[in-house]
């Protein structure tokens, strides 16, 4: 079974641009959560997708966005990017079910976003 | 705010020895979990012990939780170079439905060979 597959690994891009990052969850997993990771402020969640609906959301300004297609793949969008947006962003998906059971979450390797 | 706290915050031991780290809790739980990172990579999940749960094993891996002390322990017997990693505890937001994890701020763990 393939695992979760981040896309790009790495991107550098310029304050007050936007960015798209990409995740496909492993097959037949229907939760895609998305997490920012920083030295200062550690692992902290941003959001999560259960077929195609936001079903959580984390502490974060509507900057970051983020939706879910049929086929469970998610993308997470940054806007007016700023030099603190600088992280490791990592994707997560789960077995999860309907009724919202908390399971283990199965990473990708996540993006490294440097923002200059 | 971070849900768990790890402590300590680093681990310095040599092939051979025995790690342990702690993580402690604010909140009621349903489950506990553990993940491994490597050095800028993903995580990896190690462990899930149910609030119902004292103690749970997998390979050299030995879990403890006390939900009266809320606070886990995570134990490495017979620890490996390739044990190097950072360890978190997360646990999942009870009031919320689904997967929202709270992380704590890890325990960096050096084996020397």
């Amino acid at each position: 079974k393939a695992g979760v597959t981040q896309t790009p690994r790495y991107l550098i891009k310029t304050r007050g641009q936007q960015v798209t990052l990409s995740c496909s969850p492993i097959s037949g997993h229907r939760s895609v959560s998305w997490y920012q990771q920083t030295p200062g402020q550690g692992l902290q969640f941003l959001f999560e997708y259960f077929s195609e609906t936001q079903r959580n959301k984390g502490n974060f300004p509507g900057r970051f966005s983020g939706r879910q297609f049929s086929n469970s793949r998610s993308e997470m969008n940054v806007s007016t990017l700023e030099l603190g947006d600088s992280a490791l962003y990592l994707c997560a998906s789960s077995s999860s079910t309907i009724q919202g059971d908390s399971t283990e979450a199965f990473f990708g390797q996540g993006t490294r976003l440097t923002v200059v | 705010s971070q849900q768990g706290e790890e402590d300590p915050q680093a681990l310095s031991i040599q092939e051979g020895e025995n790690a342990t780290m702690n993580c402690s809790y604010k909140t009621s739980i349903n489950n506990l979990q553990w993940y491994r990172q490597n050095s800028g990579r993903g995580l990896v999940h190690l462990i899930l012990i149910r609030s119902n749960e004292r103690e749970k094993h997998s390979g050299r891996l030995r879990v403890t939780l006390d939900t009266s002390k809320k606070s886990s322990s995570l134990l490495i017997t017979a620890s490996r170079a390739a044990d190097t990693a950072s360890y978190f505890c997360a646990t999942p937001d009870i009031k919320a439905a689904g997967n929202k994890l709270t992380f704590g701020g890890g325990t960096r763990v050096l084996v020397k060979p």
